[in-house]
C-alpha cells in the first residue's frame, strides 16, 4: 500500500514567491492534515479536511496560506506571497475514519516538504 | 492555556541502560495521549496510545492523570531507539487535531 506522499520534497524560493505544495494521501482516506514545523518550533496544526471540506482551518496562520482539496483526493496548501518566516517542514497526514471524532485514530504521515524562503 | 511540555531536549544513554522521556500537559477535560516517533530518514510514525495501554518495541508510557504527565519508558534501551521521539495529546472531541511537544532527541551510544 503507498503511504502518504508529499511533493516537492525540498523547495528554495525568494521573499514574495509563491510556492504549491502537494499531499496526496492514503487511497480511501477521508480525513486529511496539514501541519508545519518552524524551526526550532514545535509541530503545529494547520488545518484538517474531511473529504473536500475543512473541517478546521484554525492553525492557518495567515490569509497568505491557501489549501485546497478539490474532489475530496489530494491536497495542496499554497503560500502567495512567502516570507522569511514560512521557512520549515510542512507535513501532511491522513487518517481513515469516517467520524473523526472517535478515539485514537492513527494518523499517516508524509515524508515532509523542506521549504526555504530566502 | 493547554500546552505540551517536554522538558528534555536531548536524551543521551547507553544501550542497555533505562531510558525515560518525560512529558506534561496542561488540557481540559480527558485528553487523549500518543507517541510519535521519527527515526532518520523515515516519517513521523505513531509509536503507542494511552488508550490501548500497549508496549511496542519494549516502550511503554502510563497516563498520570493527578501529575498530568504521559512519560514514556524503557528498561533496556538499544541503538536502534535512537530517534526523535514526540509527545502529543489530543483534546476530547477535537478531531485528529493532535498538538505536539517540542520533542525529545533520543541518543542510544553503544
Amino acid at each position: 500500500e503507498a503511504g502518504v506522499t508529499q511533493f516537492p520534497s525540498h523547495s528554495v524560493i525568494e521573499k514574495g514567491q509563491t510556492v504549491t505544495l502537494r499531499c496526496d494521501p492514503i487511497s480511501g482516506h477521508d480525513n486529511l492534515y496539514w501541519y508545519r514545523r518552524v524551526m526550532g518550533k514545535e509541530i503545529k496544526f494547520l488545518l484538517h479536511f474531511v473529504k473536500e471540506s475543512k473541517q478546521d482551518e484554525s492553525g492557518m496562520p495567515n490569509n497568505r496560506f491557501l489549501a485546497e482539496r478539490t474532489g475530496g483526493t489530494y491536497s495542496t496548501l499554497k503560500v502567495q506571497p512567502a516570507e522569511l518566516e514560512d521557512s520549515g517542514v510542512y507535513f501532511c497526514a491522513s487518517s481513515q475514519g469516517r467520524q473523526h471524532t472517535l478515539p485514537a485514530e492513527k494518523l499517516f504521515f508524509g515524508s515532509g516538504t523542506q521549504l526555504s524562503v530566502l | 492555556a493547554q500546552r505540551v511540555t517536554q522538558p528534555e531536549k536531548l536524551l543521551s544513554v547507553f544501550k542497555g541502560a533505562p531510558v525515560e522521556l518525560k512529558c506534561n500537559y496542561s488540557y481540559s477535560g480527558s485528553p487523549e495521549l500518543f507517541w510519535y516517533v521519527q527515526y532518520s530518514r523515515q516519517r513521523l510514525q505513531l509509536l503507542l496510545r494511552h488508550i490501548s495501554r500497549e508496549s511496542i518495541k519494549g516502550f511503554t508510557a502510563d497516563l498520570n492523570k493527578g501529575e498530568t504527565s504521559f512519560h514514556l519508558k524503557k528498561p533496556f534501551a538499544q541503538e536502534e531507539d535512537s530517534a526523535m521521539y514526540y509527545c502529543a495529546p489530543r483534546p476530547a472531541a477535537a478531531g485528529n487535531k493532535l498538538t505536539f511537544g517540542g520533542g525529545t532527541r533520543v541518543l542510544v551510544k553503544p
